[in-house]
């Protein structure tokens, strides 16, 4: 049974960095069936999508065009997980965040018990 | 971006009525969609995805069907277990979308 276990702080400044990071049990981040995402949610936003990691003979990333440059996804493959870096946030970053394993035919089967991120100074 | 509207927003009925909630996609997504239940201080659980696909161990009272631009799920008959929010996503293209959600309660 894959799970996923998330990590990270909860408090985040203005201007700094997120970090999450999200470790997989049951099955590998080098999975050929697999694409390891990083959902947010927030009352103002909805749940919004914000990029993932897939291996497929060689590792591929997408991200949402308006984090793209400001967030990046990676996976580790020695540790059997994948993270989360958002950059410069500001308080509209505030939101709980998920993982989530996305299935070889577009669905979220399995997710994380999502992260709550405030960021305030 | 692919918009998903989903309406409506909330719904109060009673146990044992029928709850229709609709999707609908700016642009053509197929059968590309699923649905996720989400009860406070949860994560969404998925119910259906390629759009009519029930996930395994789902009850039978939830259903979806529909393609194209307009999607539906219906709850045939609401149980008191069946109160949460419910959220639709497109898989046809980056990035993937949700809709905004529907508040389901018993009245």
């Amino acid at each position: 049974q894959v799970q996923l276990q998330q990590s990270g702080p909860g408090l985040v400044r203005p201007a700094q960095s997120l970090s999450l990071t999200c470790g997989i049990s049951g099955d590998t981040v080098s999975s050929n069936s697999a694409a390891w995402n990083w959902i947010r949610q927030s009352p103002s936003r909805g749940l919004e999508w914000l990029g993932r990691t897939y291996y497929r003979s060689k590792w591929y990333y997408d991200y949402a065009a308006s984090l793209k440059g400001r967030m990046s996804v990676n996976p580790d493959t020695s540790k059997n997980q994948f993270s989360l870096q958002l950059n410069s946030v500001s308080p509209e970053d505030t939101a709980m965040y998920y993982c989530a394993r996305e299935e070889i035919t577009g669905e979220f089967r399995i997710w994380g018990r999502g992260t709550l991120v405030t960021v305030s100074s | 971006d692919i918009q998903m509207t989903q309406s409506p927003s909330s719904v109060s009925a009673n146990v044992g009525d029928r709850v229709t909630i609709t999707c609908q996609a700016s642009q053509g997504i197929h059968n590309y969609l699923n649905w996720y239940q989400q009860k406070p201080g949860e994560a969404p659980k998925l119910l259906i995805h390629d759009a009519s696909t029930l996930e395994t161990g789902v009850p039978s009272r939830f259903s979806g069907s529909g393609s194209g631009t307009v999607l539906t799920f219906t709850i045939s008959s609401l149980q008191r277990e069946d109160v949460g929010t419910y959220y639709c996503q497109q898989y046809e293209k980056l990035p993937l979308t949700f809709g905004g959600g529907t508040k389901v309660e018993i009245k």
